[in-house]
């Protein structure tokens, strides 16, 4: 069956460093998504994306970060500057339409030191 | 503002029990609803997904119904055993100003059966 696949699983990082998150969305999906969980919390919506930009971004989405599609099969989220506030589990999602639902990468732990 | 609750927030049941898990929603302007399985520091694991028209949908010991008119949903676990220990989260899928589509989650139902 295909996946989402997520890297790394874990990362720690220090305070103000730049992190990359990478994932591979199912090849066929057209809708790309970021989520994050802060430990104990709901999963929270980050952004979306679909042809290649943007659909939507929530208000935690700010200039701290960003995502790209660089190459039609990665799909990475950026954070510039981590604060200890960012540590979380983040989430790739992609979609093929609405008749099939979303499916989720495994994650990654991002520890902020 | 789309809004999706589930209650309980956390249950704990004897194995063997049947239980319902509840999820509502503020808007019934939904394209569908998926229910995913989370176990601690884990991923997320679609269990079921009903679109807007149907009624419900069924896998194994799980069942799930789906009330748009009303705002809410229901997951159904029949004969509860201890691996069905984790968190169960409802998502609802809503159209974006873009034309596009996103899930927003619930608040999760931390679900424990005991041995």
């Amino acid at each position: 069956e295909p996946e989402v696949t997520q890297t790394p699983s874990h990362q720690v990082t220090q305070m103000g460093q730049e992190v990359i998150l990478r994932c591979v969305p199912i090849s066929n999906h057209l809708y790309f998504y970021w989520y994050r969980q802060i430990l104990g919390q709901k999963v929270e919506f980050l952004v979306s994306f679909y042809n290649n930009e943007i659909s939507e971004k929530s208000e935690i989405f700010d200039d701290q970060f960003s995502v790209e599609r660089p190459d039609g099969s990665n799909f990475t989220l950026k954070i510039r500057s981590t604060k200890l506030e960012d540590s979380a589990m983040y989430f790739c999602a992609s979609l093929s339409g609405t008749a099939y639902g979303y499916t989720f990468g495994s994650g990654t732990r991002l520890t902020v030191v | 503002k789309q809004e999706v609750t589930q209650i309980p927030a956390a249950l704990s049941v004897p194995e063997g029990e049947n239980l319902v898990l509840n999820c509502s929603f503020t808007d019934s302007a939904i394209y569908n609803l998926q229910w995913f399985r989370q176990d601690p520091g884990k991923g997320l694991t679609s269990l079921l997904l009903i679109q807007s028209s149907q009624r419900e949908q069924t896998s194994g010991r799980l069942n799930a119904s789906l009330d748009k008119s009303s705002g809410r949903s229901t997951l159904y676990i029949a004969a509860s055993q201890p691996g069905d220990s984790a968190t169960y989260l409802c998502a609802v899928c809503v159209t974006l100003t873009s034309g596009t589509y996103k899930y927003i989650f619930g608040t999760g139902t931390r679900l424990k059966v005991l041995a």
